[in-house]
């Protein structure tokens, strides 16, 4: 079935990492995203990971992928008090881009 | 190059009322897919068009229906308003064969009382 699930809180200090866990139950996700919606806004689409990648780095973003054990996780390093907002986690599973949501991680950064 | 952009910004209705809410995907684009985003909650997918057609659905009554124009731009209808139905509506745009790429739209908060 579809399912993604995220802890719903996470805090952390400024200048510190942020480490933000999925986990999806459809194995047949080809794609796995993370986005970023500030209050009252959009989503913003951060980066994205093809499942056949184990990792992928983008300026202070890394995702890991382990596919074995469906789980998927951001880091952000060196946290900013602009990074607070609710970042979710997505899959795709067929070729269409139909997008499957977490619930979303609120992420807040204290000094 | 402009984004997505979705019109209104708000909007208030009462219940058993209709809406329409309106959708210009991002330059270059030709797949728009509409998501309801209630409060505290991740977007769930309504439906997605394609070629002016529907192509794909998500659970979701038949109170809500869309429509896709030449140019690409598309509107979602919800008929027979519920109070549940408020909340934040979302649309985003694709180019069709490149799913990893899918740009949202600022939404358009729905409120029904």
């Amino acid at each position: 079935g579809e399912d993604v699930e995220q802890s719903l809180f996470l805090s952390v200090r400024e200048g510190d990492s942020s480490v933000i866990n999925c986990t999806y139950t459809d194995s047949s996700s080809t794609y796995l995203y993370w986005y970023k919606q500030e209050p009252g806004a959009g989503l913003q689409l951060l980066t994205y990971i093809f499942s056949n990648m184990d990792m992928k780095q983008d300026q202070r973003l890394t995702v890991l992928l382990n596919k074995k054990d469906k789980h998927l996780s951001l880091r952000i390093a060196d946290t900013q008090t602009g990074d607070s907002a609710i970042y979710f986690c997505a899959e795709s599973i067929d070729g269409y881009n139909k997008l499957i949501f977490g619930a979303g991680t609120r992420l807040a950064v204290h000094p | 190059d402009a984004g997505v952009t979705q019109s209104p910004t708000h909007l208030i209705k009462t219940r058993g009322q209709q809406v329409t809410l309106r959708c210009s995907p991002k330059s270059g684009h030709d797949t728009v897919s509409w998501y309801q985003q209630a409060l505290g909650q991740g977007p769930q997918f309504i439906f997605q068009y394609y070629e002016e057609e529907e192509r794909q659905r998500g659970n979701f009554p038949d109170r809500f229906s869309g429509h896709q124009f030449p140019n690409y731009s598309s509107e979602l209808n919800v008929n027979a308003l519920l109070l549940g139905d408020s909340a934040l509506y979302l649309c985003a745009s694709s180019l069709e064969g490149i799913i990893y790429e899918q740009y949202f739209g600022p939404g358009t908060r729905l409120t029904v009382t």
